[in-house]
């Protein structure tokens, strides 16, 4: 089955980048898009942007132009975004997830979540 | 960028209600409209798909409707287990969006 393994907690000091991980596994890595979303604790979710790995191809929000990279290494199946110049406003829990079978709108696996928090 | 405006913030229900959620469109987009459930410290769980499409092993007591740019999520009969927090989420346009979300809580 479709498996997102993603990277464990981060605590990092402002002005740093951190590069966060997601593996996966049970689906054909390379011709599937990526997203990730970011969540501030007791807040709702917002959507960074997605890459397609069969080209490395990206979209991204606006907002986070300048604040997130992302890449894909299709050798591991692994999907990373780094994070860069970073704030304590960064600080909030980072998935990756991919689309439904059903529905390439719809987001059906999801990794289990990174936190990552900014202070010195 | 598409905004969702979500309603209500917060409900509590009993197990004999019928609970409604409500996410209005600040434009058209297609039934490009998903419903998730979140429970503390977890990932997002999809719920419903394409504004009417009931996901794989989630029971039949969620459905989804459309009026208009308003999507509702229901809940009929709810049960303890569905007590958390809910977003629409809107993938017509770039950048996709999420409503607020609501939490629910099923006494």
């Amino acid at each position: 089955q479709v498996k997102l393994q993603q990277s464990g907690a981060e605590l990092v000091k402002p002005g740093a980048s951190v590069k966060l991980s997601c593996k996966t596994s049970g689906y054909t890595f390379s011709t599937s898009y990526m997203s990730w979303f970011k969540q501030i604790p007791g807040q709702s979710i917002e959507w960074i942007g997605m890459i397609y790995a069969g080209d490395g191809g990206t979209g991204y929000n606006q907002k986070f132009k300048g604040k997130a990279t992302l890449t894909v290494d299709t050798s591991s199946s692994t999907a990373y975004m780094d994070l860069s110049s970073l704030t304590t406003e960064d600080s909030a829990v980072y998935f990756c997830a991919r689309s439904y079978y059903y529905s390439s709108s719809a987001f059906a696996y999801w990794g289990q979540g990174t936190l990552v928090t900014v202070s010195s | 960028d598409i905004q969702m405006t979500q309603s209500p913030a917060s409900l509590s229900a009993s197990l004999e209600e019928i609970v409604t959620i409500t996410c209005k469109a600040s434009q058209g987009i297609d039934d490009y409209l998903s419903w998730y459930q979140q429970k503390p410290g977890k990932s997002p769980q999809l719920l419903i798909y394409d504004a009417t499409s009931l996901a794989d092993g989630v029971p039949s007591r969620f459905s989804g409707s459309r009026s208009g740019t308003q999507y509702s999520l229901k809940i009929s009969r709810p049960q303890v287990d569905d007590s958390g927090i809910y977003y629409c989420l809107q993938s017509y346009s770039t950048p996709l969006t999420f409503g607020s979300g609501t939490k629910l809580e099923i006494k």
